[in-house]
């Protein structure tokens, strides 16, 4: 089965670049999608096939997947940015499933 | 606006059954696939199951796979999840999310429910 691996946790201080990896086999031939999940609240997508922004989801919020490597990088960072983030594709090489990376804690500093 | 609720949780004994339902508004429900994810606590996303529109076409994780069954009632904008054979890893968080797209596969999820809680215990 199809594993995408992220950083447990990643941490920055306000008015920095955040950049959160995900990692998969030959990810850049698939559609990545990220999302957002502060506590107690349900997921929210920010980013979507690769680097699309959902309408409402500030332009500060950007991906990039090439190669073996996807990354959602957050501008500007604000304290209400932190959270837990995940990538996720689809695996339709034997059948089709979606897949989830572990997440990625958002601190910031 | 676009909505999805959840309703169904609760606590289950291990080997028993449960049903939950997930209720949508705002959207042509049947031009829209939908998927159940779960999150154990403290745990990460994990997706389960999808369905197109039409309902036509099923997906399940290895996890879940003979012993759920997804379905949708698309006069009532409804979506379910009969959940069988439950077992102590099945305790979690049900999301139920929609795609931007007749079929599932490729696609984000969009649009997610508010969640409801699971807990299989004696």
């Amino acid at each position: 089965s199809y594993v995408l691996t992220q950083p447990p946790s990643v941490s920055v201080a306000p008015g920095q670049t955040a950049r959160i990896t995900c990692g998969g086999n030959n990810i850049g031939s698939r559609n990545v999608h990220w999302y957002q999940q502060k506590p107690g609240q349900a997921p929210v997508l920010v980013v979507y096939d690769d680097s699309d922004r959902p309408s409402g989801i500030p332009e500060r919020f950007s991906g990039s997947n090439s190669g073996n490597t996807a990354t959602l990088t957050i501008s500007r960072v604000e304290a209400g940015d932190e959270a837990d983030y995940y990538c996720q594709v689809w695996d339709s090489r034997s059948d089709h499933r979606g897949v989830f990376g572990g997440g990625t804690k958002l601190t910031v500093l | 606006e676009v909505q999805l609720l959840e309703s169904g949780g609760g606590l289950v004994q291990p080997g028993g059954s449960l049903r939950l339902s997930c209720a949508a508004s705002g959207f042509t429900f049947t031009n829209y696939a939908m998927s159940w994810v779960r999150q154990a606590p403290g745990k990460g996303l994990e997706w389960i199951s999808a369905i197109s529109g039409s309902g036509g076409i099923t997906y399940y994780a290895d996890s879940v796979k003979g012993r759920f069954t997804i379905s949708r009632d698309n006069s009532k904008n409804t979506l379910y999840l009969q959940m069988n054979s439950l077992r102590a890893e099945d305790t979690a968080v049900y999301y139920c999310a929609k795609a931007p797209a007749t079929v599932p596969t490729g696609r984000a999820f969009d649009i997610w429910g508010q969640g409801t809680m699971v807990t299989v215990s004696s």
